[in-house]
C-alpha cells in the first residue's frame, strides 16, 4: 500500500471550513483513497473515502486531484467537537493490510 | 449489531504473562486487523487476516500471535508480555475491500 504524508497539526476556527491535505504520490490505480479520525482514545471513525472522483457525504468532502497524487478532506463548518486527528490512509486490494500514519491534530477554537 | 467488540476494556499483566485480547464482530466482515496505538503516535498493524483460516502479519507482529478459527472471532495473543507492548489495541474489521472499516473502543494494557 502507498504511504501518506501529513501535517502533523492544524488550527482551524469554528464555523469555518477545515481543509485537510494528504499527499499520496505513490498511489496505484486501484488504490481507494480513505479518511479517518480519532476523537481522545476512541477507536478511529470512517469518515470517507474516494477512488478518483470527488465524494461528499453528510460528515465531509474529499477532493482528490486529477493524478490522484494529493487529496483534500473538507470539513466545510467544523465545530468544537470535529477536534480530533484525522488520519489519510491509502489502501489496495489486500483490505486488511492497511497502515496509519501519525495523522494531522485537527484543532478547532471557538 | 453489536460492531466490533473488544474484551477487556483494560488489563494489567505482570512481565512474563501471556494473555489473549479478545476480538468479536457480527457483521459477516471478511477482513479483520490489530493495531496497537503508542502515546501520541498513530496505529501500527501488528496482524491481520482476510478470512477464516488465514493471517499475516503487519508492521509490527514480534512478541504477538493470532488466528481465525472463525469469520466472527479474531482473537490477539501475547506470548510473553514486555513493558514495550504497553499500549493501546484497536481490532478492525471491514466487509469488502472497498469498504470502511470498523473499529472496536480498544483494550488499555499496561504491562509491569
Amino acid at each position: 500500500d502507498a504511504k501518506t504524508t501529513q501535517p502533523p497539526s492544524m488550527d482551524c476556527a469554528e464555523g469555518r471550513a477545515a481543509n485537510l491535505p494528504c499527499n499520496h504520490s505513490t498511489i496505484s490505480g486501484n488504490e481507494y483513497v480513505y479518511w479517518y479520525r480519532q476523537i481522545h482514545s476512541q477507536g478511529p471513525q470512517y469518515i470517507i473515502h474516494g477512488l478518483k472522483n470527488n465524494e461528499t457525504n453528510e460528515m465531509a468532502s474529499l477532493i482528490i486531484t486529477e493524478d490522484r497524487k494529493s487529496s483534500t478532506l473538507i470539513l466545510p463548518h467544523a465545530t468544537l467537537r470535529d477536534t480530533a486527528v484525522y488520519y489519510c490512509i491509502v489502501r489496495g486490494a489486500n483490505a486488511g493490510k492497511s497502515t496509519f500514519g501519525d495523522g494531522t491534530t485537527l484543532t478547532v477554537k471557538p | 449489531n453489536a460492531g466490533v467488540t473488544q474484551t477487556p476494556k483494560f488489563q494489567v499483566l505482570k512481565t512474563g504473562q501471556s494473555m489473549t485480547l479478545q476480538c468479536a464482530q457480527d457483521m459477516n466482515h471478511e477482513y479483520m486487523s490489530w493495531y496497537r496505538q503508542d502515546p501520541g503516535m498513530g496505529l501500527r498493524l501488528i496482524h491481520y487476516s482476510v478470512g477464516a483460516g488465514i493471517t499475516d502479519q503487519g508492521e509490527v507482529p514480534n512478541g504477538y500471535n493470532v488466528s481465525r478459527s472463525t469469520t466472527e472471532d479474531f482473537p490477539l495473543r501475547l506470548l510473553s508480555a514486555a513493558p514495550s507492548q504497553t499500549s493501546v489495541y484497536f481490532c478492525a474489521s471491514s466487509y469488502l475491500r472497498d469498504r470502511e472499516a470498523f473499529f472496536g473502543q480498544g483494550t488499555r494494557l499496561t504491562v509491569v
